[in-house]
């Protein structure tokens, strides 16, 4: 069973904190992708990676960097993590055109 | 990629065929028509994609115009399980494979 995996279902951080959010794929595939996902505005692209070291911007790249070290682990980060940032994160990885596949999400509290 | 209308939530009965449409009259030759569906708390689904031929899989049928400027997502029995957003999508097939969600339609399937 194919499977992308995010590493927290529910996090809380501080403002200011540096945040983490991990992101493993097992199908060995090229194309990785962070979304954000908020009521009324729906999922929009934060950063995407199609090879390893490899990214690019998505729509609301401000305030996140990303980090692709190996093809199967594609990581999010908060440099200095903000109330506006609470949020549902959502990991999704695919090949080429194929189907994208999705992790369950990690729902980010910011206090 | 070319922009995609749908209505923001459409009811249907259980055991009915559910039938979602998506209007994407900017479509271009290149562009394919994807659809997946988000059910509450959990990642978005793939469920199917064509080009401009039908396309009918164990989970829908799609059908696109001719013209390809429109097209419809059919459930043939739904069931409460399909109470979802779903999200049509139409995007170039590239190597990135990145996916722009829209707002998508709130399907209600009712007993």
């Amino acid at each position: 069973d194919v499977k992308v995996t995010q590493s927290s279902r529910y996090l809380v951080k501080r403002t200011g904190e540096k945040v983490f959010l991990e992101c493993v794929q097992d199908m060995d595939h090229e194309n990785m992708f962070w979304y954000r996902q908020d009521p009324g505005l729906g999922l929009r692209l934060i950063y995407f990676s199609y090879d390893v070291k490899m990214k690019e911007k998505g729509d609301i790249p401000e305030g996140y960097s990303v980090s692709r070290e190996k093809k199967e682990r594609f990581s999010l980060i908060l440099e200095s993590a903000s109330t506006n940032q609470t949020s549902m994160y959502l990991c999704a990885s695919n090949y080429q055109n194929t189907e994208a596949f999705f992790g369950q999400g990690t729902r980010l509290t910011v206090v | 990629d070319a922009k995609t209308t749908q209505p923001p939530s459409m009811d249907c009965a259980e055991g009915r065929a559910a039938n979602l449409p998506c209007n994407h009259s900017t479509i271009s030759g290149n562009e394919y028509v994807y659809w997946y569906r988000q059910i509450h708390s959990q990642g978005p689904q793939y469920i199917i994609h064509g080009l401009k031929n039908n396309e009918t899989n164990e989970m829908a049928s799609l059908i696109i115009t001719e013209d390809r400027k429109s097209s419809t997502l059919i459930l043939p029995h739904a069931t409460l399980r399909d109470t979802a957003v779903y999200y049509c999508i139409v995007r170039v097939v590239s190597n990135t494979g990145k996916l722009i969600f829209g707002q998508g339609t709130t399907l209600q399937v009712k007993p």
